[in-house]
């Protein structure tokens, strides 16, 4: 069983559409990381959360630590969205665990 | 400020050899850990060094092996190659106090093994 589980693992929605991705981890965390890839390869940290929920433009971040949940929200959603988001969690002992990620593709 | 800088950006390589990958991390960061991606495994952590130190491990075999440097670039090594080692090899560092969390990630090196 994995320690880091993602939904969907595919997700396509038409521009301007509310976009959810979902989280779930089975370890103790110190904090969950949202990371967002773009064919070619380079990664971007979105967000660290360790509780509660952030905004960044367009995106939103939550957490429940009780439930052991996260979702990313992409509010407005635009082709330049489109990309691979992971959800990682950094384990009480400090141990990084992946997701295996959510492609989403944006059409316009 | 420059960001992270890995290389080489590619290389290929046969079984059996061995490859060192160079990290230089976000100046004033002293937090450099490694990962590796494929297809097949998605991300996985290799490690992770903190003022010359590993201060964690994944779950890797002893063939991956990593040190850094006082001025905090750090190097990993892979020795006696395998087919399934070909992988995209990211680092990431992190600063202190409130950045110590937030990852910022190099470009990667894709490393393909023949």
């Amino acid at each position: 069983k994995n320690e880091v589980e993602q939904s969907p693992q595919n997700l396509t929605a038409q521009e301007g559409e509310f976009i959810t991705i979902n989280c779930s981890y089975s370890v103790g965390i110190s904090a969950l990381h949202w990371l967002q890839q773009h064919p070619g390869g380079g990664i971007v940290s979105l967000f660290m959360l360790s509780s509660g929920k952030k905004k960044h433009g367009r995106l939103i971040a939550t957490i429940n630590i009780q439930e052991k949940h996260s979702s990313l929200h992409i509010t407005a959603s635009h082709p330049r969205d489109s990309a691979v988001y992971i959800c990682a969690v950094r384990r009480l002992g400090n141990q990084f665990y992946f997701g295996t990620g959510t492609s989403l593709t944006v059409i316009p | 400020k420059a960001g992270v800088t890995q290389t080489p950006r590619y290389l290929i390589k046969t079984r059996g050899q061995q490859v060192t990958l160079s990290c230089s991390p976000i100046s004033g960061h002293r937090s450099v850990s490694w990962y590796q991606q494929t297809p097949g495994q998605g991300l996985q952590f290799l490690f992770e060094y903190f003022s010359e130190t590993q201060r964690n491990k994944g779950n890797f075999p002893g063939r991956f092996s990593g040190r850094q440097f006082s001025n905090s670039r750090s190097e990993m090594n892979v020795s006696t190659l395998e087919l399934g080692d070909s992988a995209l090899y990211l680092c990431a560092s992190s600063g202190t106090g409130d950045g110590a969390n937030v990852l910022t990630f190099g470009a990667g090196s894709r490393l393909t093994v023949l």
